[in-house]
């Protein structure tokens, strides 16, 4: 099944905050964070675990509610490089397979 | 750059053909999987390969097949191909079998075009 993103679409200016949100109606093992920018491949952002272990980005934060099944990416002081399109990938077990939102277009502007 | 290289970056073939995509993973990596990007779809997981063994499995059509070599290169083959096969596929590669804790490394894909 997969996880909803929302918003699906955020315009910012320069040095705003942004919320996006990942929501899954299964319960999950982990959730990933990857960003794309227009024509290139999906970029490694952050892993968020059953139980509170993290691994990522050192300007962008998450948080994992695992009772909810929901996860939340915090870009704060939006910068122009923040601009592409974020997704979510979600795992009920610690297996390979990613099962990603539909992704939420962040547009930063000066 | 990931490390992930990926061969040929464009491909336009006809209905009913069949092509074969290539890729490499970072150095030190055993798993490769592969995705579909498609507007309509967003990206869709594939199939993962670890060490040779297929491992996890989505939604890949019967049509599709992939293997990894004992190089640790992947093949995905796609046969039949329809105008629906349109799509940027990725692969991408991470250390070990499963995902916890590790990230996977996105090779800069091959859009294939059906006409």
């Amino acid at each position: 099944q997969q996880p909803v993103q929302s918003p699906q679409a955020v315009i910012l200016r320069e040095g705003e905050d942004a919320v996006i949100n990942c929501s899954s109606s299964k319960a999950l093992y982990s959730v990933h964070w990857y960003r794309q920018k227009h024509g290139e491949a999906p970029v490694f952002l952050m892993i968020l675990l059953k139980g509170g272990e993290q691994k990522g980005h050192d300007k962008i934060s998450a948080s994992f509610n695992e009772k909810k099944q929901q996860s939340s990416l915090y870009l704060t002081a939006s910068q122009l490089s923040y601009s592409g399109t974020y997704f979510c990938g979600t795992a009920p077990s610690n297996t390979g397979k990613l099962i990603f939102g539909q992704g939420t277009t962040l547009q930063v502007k000066p | 750059d990931s490390g992930v290289t990926q061969t040929p970056k464009h491909l336009i073939t006809a209905t009913g053909q069949r092509v074969t995509l290539r890729c490499s993973p970072r150095s030190g990596d055993l798993s490769v999987y592969w995705y579909q990007q498609s507007l309509d779809q967003g990206l869709q997981f594939l199939i993962q390969y670890y060490n040779g063994e297929e491992r996890a499995k989505g939604n890949i059509l019967e049509r599709f097949s992939a293997q990894q070599f004992p190089d640790l290169h992947s093949e995905l083959n796609l046969s039949s191909l329809e105008l629906g096969d349109s799509a940027l596929y990725f692969c991408a590669s991470s250390k070990g079998v499963g995902l916890a804790g590790n990230e996977q490394f996105f090779g800069p894909g091959t859009r294939l075009t059906v006409l």
